[in-house]
């Protein structure tokens, strides 16, 4: 039972460059989630997928989309990447969103874009 | 998220007791949680509150809350060196009741 599995776990970008980073879960989850971590800033939401089909903005969206390809995998792409971009981004899934269900995370993915 | 607020660092000795403490502002959150990330890896829940509850034991973590002052607390008694992480305190909130994070107060625990 892998959980929540990102790939790549490091990637170095230039700017304008475009990328997707991938996340798939197997727990049979409703809802997954992109966050971007940085310094003194904790996690913010970026987009997430209350269930199969659907997809929101977060707190944070500018300069990302999103794909919920099946009800495994959930994509984040940038399009065109920027300094302001660099931050380890998380995925995470919930079995849905109810009031208390927990969050799974994966390990996280480093994006450096120079 | 910046609606959640926490101190960024926290030195303990080991054996010692650790209190992190958080406070949030959406009255209307009746879920809180506390996250740990170790080094490296993702986010992993450590342990919940709902809001009607003022205190939540669970080993030797201790989560107290202050909903008047929306002030959550995580007391870790007889702290360990593996216990060095950083430590979330979240709300949920909104239609999708989603997860809001606080900045993580990164606690090191001194042998």
């Amino acid at each position: 039972n892998a959980g929540v599995t990102q790939t790549p776990k490091f990637q170095v970008l230039k700017t304008g460059q475009s990328m997707t980073l991938q996340c798939a879960q197997d727990m049979n989850h409703n809802s997954m989630y992109w966050y971007r971590q940085d310094p003194g800033m904790g996690l913010r939401l970026i987009y997430y997928s209350a269930s199969e089909g659907t997809t929101d903005k977060g707190e944070v969206p500018n300069g990302y989309n999103v794909s919920r390809l099946n009800k495994r995998e959930f994509s984040l792409r940038l399009e065109s990447a920027a300094p302001s971009q660099t931050s380890v981004y998380f995925c995470a899934s919930r079995t849905g969103t109810g009031l208390n269900t927990e969050a799974f995370f994966g390990q996280g993915t480093r994006l450096t874009v120079v | 998220g910046e609606d959640v607020e926490q101190s960024l660092f926290l030195s303990v000795r080991e054996g010692d007791s650790s209190v992190i403490n958080c406070t949030y502002t959406d009255s209307s959150s009746t879920y809180l949680y506390w996250y740990k990330q170790e080094p490296g890896a993702g986010l992993q829940l450590l342990t919940y509150i709902f809001s009607n509850m003022d205190m939540k034991q669970d080993q030797r973590l201790t989560v107290l809350l202050n909903k008047k002052d929306k002030h959550l607390s995580l007391r870790i008694a007889d702290t360990q060196t593996g216990d060095s992480a950083i430590y979330f305190c979240a709300e949920s909130k909104g239609g999708a009741n989603n997860l809001f994070f606080g900045t993580g107060t990164r606690l090191t625990v001194i042998p």
